[in-house]
C-alpha cells in the first residue's frame, strides 16, 4: 500500500529552469509534508516542509505548493543549478500522532549545464 | 552537532549469518528511528525509540529483525539468519522528539549485501 505516490521518477532539467516534482497522498489524516534531499551515499536531508495551513512555503529557490482538496502537493526548485542534482523524497505524516513519516518513491533530478 | 554516526558504512555477509548495525544519535535527541532503503525507493520506517522505550515495532519487517536501545543513546539493529532479501541501505534517524513530528537526522547508512 503506497500512501504517497511521487512523480515523476527522474527528471532532467536545463540550469536556471524550473524542476517540479510532484506528490499525492491518500490519507486525509496527513497533516505534515516534508521534502527531503538525498546525495549519493547519503542519508536523506530535510529540505522544506509544509503544513495544511498554508497553500504555499517559499524557502530561498524552493517552493512548496500543497492542494488540500487534490491531496496533492509539488516541491519546485526555481533557477535550478547543478548542485542541486539529487534525489527528492516526499513524505507525509500525522503532526501530532507521533506517526513515523512515510515517504515517496523519489525523484531523481538532473540538473545539466 | 556532530551528525548521526552508523557503523559499518558497508557490510558484506552470508546468507544464514547474524548481523548488528550500530547507530549514535545526536547528543540530545532522544527520538531514534531506524529506516530501510531499497534502490530506487524512498525510506521504509521500521521502528523507533522515545528514549530507551521501543514506541513502535509492527513495522519489524519479521521476527528475524530486532532493535534495542539500552540507556536511551545508541541503538543496534540485529537481522538474525540473513537472506538476500535483506540487501539494503538501513538508515537511522533522530530528532528531539518533542511531541509533535520534526525535522529527523539520519545518518549515512549502512549498506547490507546478502550473499
Amino acid at each position: 500500500q503506497q500512501q504517497v505516490k511521487q512523480s515523476p521518477q527522474s527528471l532532467i532539467v536545463q540550469k536556471g529552469g524550473i524542476s517540479i516534482i510532484n506528490c499525492a497522498y491518500e490519507n486525509t489524516a496527513f497533516d505534515y509534508f516534508p521534502w527531503y534531499q538525498q546525495f549519493p551515499g547519503k542519508g536523506p536531508a530535510l529540505l522544506i516542509a509544509i503544513r495544511p495551513d498554508v497553500s504555499e512555503k517559499k524557502e530561498g529557490r524552493f517552493t512548496i505548493s500543497f492542494n488540500k482538496s487534490a491531496k496533492q502537493f509539488s516541491l519546485h526548485i526555481m533557477d535550478s543549478q547543478p548542485g542541486d542534482s539529487a534525489t527528492y523524497f516526499c513524505a507525509a505524516s500525522i503532526y501530532s500522532g507521533n506517526t513515523p513519516l512515510v515517504f515517496g518513491k523519489g525523484t531523481r533530478l538532473s540538473v545539466i549545464a | 552537532d556532530t551528525g548521526v554516526s552508523q557503523d559499518p558504512r558497508h557490510k558484506i555477509t552470508k546468507r544464514g549469518q547474524n548481523v548488528t548495525f550500530r547507530c549514535d544519535p545526536i547528543s540530545e535527541h532522544n527520538r531514534l528511528y531506524w529506516y530501510r532503503q531499497t534502490l530506487g525507493q524512498g525510506p521504509e520506517f521500521l521502528t523507533y525509540f522515545q528514549n530507551e522505550a521501543q514506541l513502535e515495532k509492527s513495522r519489524l519487517l519479521s521476527d528475524r529483525f530486532s532493535a534495542e536501545r539500552p540507556k536511551g543513546s545508541f541503538s543496534t539493529l540485529e537481522i538474525q539468519r540473513t537472506e538476500q532479501g535483506d540487501s539494503a541501505m538501513y538508515l537511522c534517524a533522530s530528532s528531539l522528539g518533542l511531541g509533535t513530528n520534526e525535522k529527523l537526522f539520519f545518518g549515512s547508512g549502512t549498506q547490507l549485501s546478502v550473499l
